[in-house]
């Protein structure tokens, strides 16, 4: 069954530091996303991705942050210079059309020391 | 603004007990999707169901069942006969048609709710 596969399964960095989250979406699908979620907290929406451009992104994902589709199947969440607050799980999630389900990854653990 | 409210932080039952999770909406879109994803100990999100604003028909899968009430802004989630392998965390979700284009989706979740199936 297809899935989507995040790399790595936990990362910790120092504040500062620069990150990139990789995911790799499930093959056919067309749109991606970023969410993330802080411990214990709900799942928050931060970046969809269509036709290789943000189609939309939230308050959260400021300058900090970026998305690229480097190659046919990668996609990657930079964070520029990482905070204490970045603390989180990161999702990656893809769907094949708008609004049919996303399936998500199993998340990324960022740990900013 | 959308916005998904989960009432139920924690629930907890004996297995083989039926339960019933919550979830209310608020959408000014006629058009909206709902969603209940199950993120178990291990932290990954698993889709279970998605149901658009125009199909209110309830829908059973084994064991779970969802009940969408458009009338009183609420898609709840019933497992019955409960097992320890349903202990997770369940969410909510609601998602807007927005542009044209179709091309700009986002789900907003809700807080969750902590499900626990003691032996």
């Amino acid at each position: 069954e297809p899935e989507v596969t995040q790399t790595p399964s936990h990362q910790v960095t120092q504040m500062g530091q620069e990150v990139i989250l990789r995911c790799v979406p499930i093959s056919n699908h067309l749109y991606f996303y970023w969410y993330r979620q802080i411990l214990g907290q709900k799942v928050e929406f931060l970046v969809s991705f269509y036709n290789n451009e943000i189609s939309e992104k939230s308050e959260i994902f400021d300058d900090q942050f970026s998305v690229e589709r480097p190659d046919g199947s990668n996609f990657t969440l930079k964070i520029r210079s990482t905070k204490l607050e970045d603390s989180a799980m990161y999702f990656c999630a893809s769907s094949e059309w708008q609004n049919t389900e996303a399936f998500f990854g199993q998340g990324t653990r960022l740990t900013v020391v | 603004a959308q916005k998904v409210t989960q009432a139920q932080t924690e629930i907890s039952v004996v297995e083989k007990e039926d339960v019933t999770l919550d979830c209310v909406y608020e959408t000014r879109d006629t058009t909206y999707y709902l969603f209940w994803y199950k993120q178990p100990p291990s932290g990954e999100l698993v889709f279970l169901i998605r149901r658009n604003s125009f199909d209110e028909q309830n829908e059973i899968s084994g064991r779970y069942s969802w009940n969408f009430q458009k009338s009183t802004s609420s898609f709840n989630f019933t497992i019955t006969a409960s097992q320890v392998v349903d202990s997770a965390v369940y969410f909510c979700a609601l998602s807007e048609w927005v542009g044209s284009g179709g091309s700009n989706y986002k789900l907003t979740f809700g807080k969750g709710t902590l499900l626990t199936v003691n032996p």
